[in-house]
Order: structure tokens, then C-alpha cells, then sequence
């Protein structure tokens, strides 16, 4: 039962620095998205992607990238990371358009840029 | 203004108390409402939906207020496990969900 799968888990990186975060789901789920959880700012959407091959920005895209090459993969980047990126990241999938409201999450990655 | 507010506690109760967590949320052509749990360093799990006419899960029962646009979650007879986060959510349009910062329940022997 693997779900939603995030790696890496835990990073530090300097600023300015690069990287990729990965997330894999096994459930063929339609919908992909990532989040970053900060205290007292919740979780905010940063990307997401309705289908292979799609994506979109949420809330709060500025300084990340994504891409869907394929359905069970949706890859959040970092091109030069800053310390205001220090957060926890989460994946998480949903059937078409989480109309049941259930997102299924990946356990996080732990982010810290010096 | 935050779209989704919610008071971030914590909230300290002994064991068998009944405890209540509301929720605001600002725009009112919000569509769907949802409560999750997260525990202390682990990912947010749906708790359960909340619908108009209100609708209970064992120990869980859920309100909504469209009118005053308001959300609740009554726990009864709290246990030990319910220690946890308590997510706010709405679904704005579609495919968005729009997360709370939370409430934080601890539940003490």
C-alpha cells in the first residue's frame, strides 16, 4: 500500500542551490498536486496538474517549477532556492478533481535552505 | 483576511470531555467543507465531510452554516488518540482546496 510517495524526505541546501523533489502515487489518480506548510500560514498550493502532461499554478508558484511527464509522477523544482523555501512539502493526489474532497498525502519532505 | 479561519488553540481536555472547533471562511460561493486531521509531523488525512443538513461519524459530528458561513466539529467523549490537528477546508471552485492553519486538540489522562 505505498499511496503517495515523497523523496527526499529531509534536505538541506544552501541558497542558491538547486533540486528536485519527487512524488510518485500508485492509485493512477488523475489529479497531482504540492503544497508547502508553513506555521501559521496552513497549507498553501504551489502547483498543480489535472492530467499527464498539464500543469498549473496555485497560490504561491513564484520560484518553483513542475512537471508531469508522466501520471504517476509530478516533480517539484527548486532552480536557486532561498532560506524564505525552508518549509515542509507535501504531494498529494485525488481522483478528478477532489470533488469528494479527499486528497491523499504524501509524509512530507522536510526542506531547510541556509 | 484569510479565507479559512480557525482558532489555533491548543485546546486542553481531559479524557470523556466534549470539545468544539469552529471554522469561518470568507467567500461565500464556497461549494464543499471538510474537516482533516493531522498528527504531529505527519500528513493531513481527510476526517470527513461536512454537509448542509449536518452529519455525525461515531464520535465526530459536523456543522455547516452557510448563512453565517460558518463550520464545527463537536468531538464527544475525547480519547487519548484524538490528540491531533484539526483541519478547516473548503473547496472554493473546482479542484481548489483551501486548507485552515488549524486547531490543535491535546486530550490529557
Amino acid at each position: 500500500n505505498a499511496g503517495v510517495t515523497q523523496t527526499p524526505k529531509f534536505r538541506v541546501l544552501k541558497t542558491g542551490q538547486s533540486m528536485t523533489l519527487l512524488c510518485a502515487q500508485d492509485m493512477n489518480h488523475e489529479y497531482m498536486y504540492w503544497y508547502r506548510q508553513d506555521p501559521g500560514m496552513g497549507l498553501r498550493l504551489i502547483h498543480y496538474s489535472v492530467g499527464e502532461g498539464t500543469t498549473a499554478k496555485g497560490e504561491v508558484p513564484d520560484g518553483y517549477n513542475v512537471s508531469r511527464l508522466k501520471k504517476q509522477n509530478f516533480l517539484l523544482g527548486l532552480e536557486s532556492a532561498a532560506p524564505s523555501q525552508t518549509s515542509v512539502y507535501f504531494c498529494a493526489s485525488s481522483y478528478a478533481g477532489a470533488n469528494t474532497g479527499e486528497l491523499f498525502f504524501g509524509e512530507g519532505s522536510r526542506l531547510t535552505v541556509l | 483576511r484569510k479565507e479559512v479561519e480557525q482558532d489555533p488553540g491548543p485546546f486542553n481536555v481531559p479524557e470523556g470531555a466534549t470539545v468544539a472547533f469552529n471554522c469561518t471562511y470568507s467567500n461565500s460561493a464556497s461549494q464543499s467543507f471538510f474537516w482533516y486531521r493531522q498528527d504531529c509531523r505527519k500528513e493531513p488525512k481527510l476526517l470527513m465531510s461536512v454537509y448542509s443538513s449536518g452529519n455525525e461519524d461515531g464520535r465526530f459530528t459536523a456543522q455547516l452554516n452557510r448563512a453565517s458561513q460558518y463550520i464545527s466539529l463537536l468531538i464527544r467523549d475525547s480519547k487519548l488518540s484524538d490528540s491531533a490537528t484539526y483541519l478547516c477546508v473548503v473547496k472554493k471552485k473546482a479542484d481548489k482546496l483551501i486548507f485552515g492553519t488549524g486547531t490543535r486538540l491535546q486530550v490529557f489522562p
